[in-house]
């Protein structure tokens, strides 16, 4: 079975600085995509980013990328110059390349603090 | 700027009531899934629809808890009778075939069972 695990619940950075947020995923599947969805207060969730499991470059999406190390089942995702909107709970999810069901971790809570 | 659309936004009732949310899919869109947000399990899946066909409701408690797809423009989530323990955020995503890298999500509805 397919498991998402975000070892952080919470986790704080100073407007401006970097932050990178832990996601760890247990699979037998060789094709796949990982995500990083943004839930702030108003719960609206939001897709930040997204990878597949075939390319070996790592995704970004302006200030987001994510470090993708396939062998180690691991998909963190750095925030750069943190802004005060980006304080929100953060979400990674895995899904099979055929099938779109989505598997999502417990979630990660940023603060950013001016 | 097409979007998933739910209702209620927020809904309080009381222990035995039915409650009904309803969910519009993004036009197009032919996978409907359906969410469940709690502090302590956070985002579990209840049930999915493809082709306005269950595909997986394994998700959901078989007891109290329903899922339909009336028409390709509506699915609804019942509960009844409804208990405490279903307070939470309930959400609907769209997708769009198999292939969709990715799930958009509607704002939610809040239960509140009393």
């Amino acid at each position: 079975a397919q498991t998402v695990t975000q070892s952080q619940p919470e986790m704080s950075v100073q407007e401006a600085e970097t932050v990178t947020l832990s996601c760890t995923y247990d699979t037998s599947e060789s094709d796949y995509y990982l995500f990083w969805y943004k839930q702030p207060p108003s719960r609206q969730m939001i897709l930040v980013i997204r990878q597949e499991a075939y390319k070996q470059q790592n995704a970004t999406e302006n200030r987001f990328s994510v470090n993708f190390q396939k062998a180690a089942k691991s998909f963190s995702l750095k925030i750069s110059d943190s802004q005060l909107g980006d304080a929100a709970m953060y979400f990674c999810a895995y899904r099979r390349y055929n099938f779109n069901k989505f598997y999502f971790g417990s979630g990660t809570k940023l603060n950013v603090k001016p | 700027d097409a979007r998933v659309t739910q209702t209620p936004r927020h809904k309080v009732t009381e222990m035995g009531q039915e409650v009904t949310m309803r969910c519009q899919p993004i036009l197009g869109h032919n996978t409907v899934f359906w969410y469940r947000q709690t502090m302590m399990q956070g985002l579990e899946l209840l049930a999915y629809f493809r082709n306005r066909a269950p595909l997986d409701d394994s998700g959901m408690p078989k007891d109290r808890f329903s899922a339909e797809m009336p028409d390709a423009t509506l699915a609804t989530l019942k509960i009844q009778p409804s208990e405490p323990r279903d307070s939470a955020v309930y959400f609907c995503a769209s997708a769009q075939g198999t292939w969709s890298y990715e799930q958009y999500f509607g704002p939610g509805t809040r239960l509140t069972v009393t």
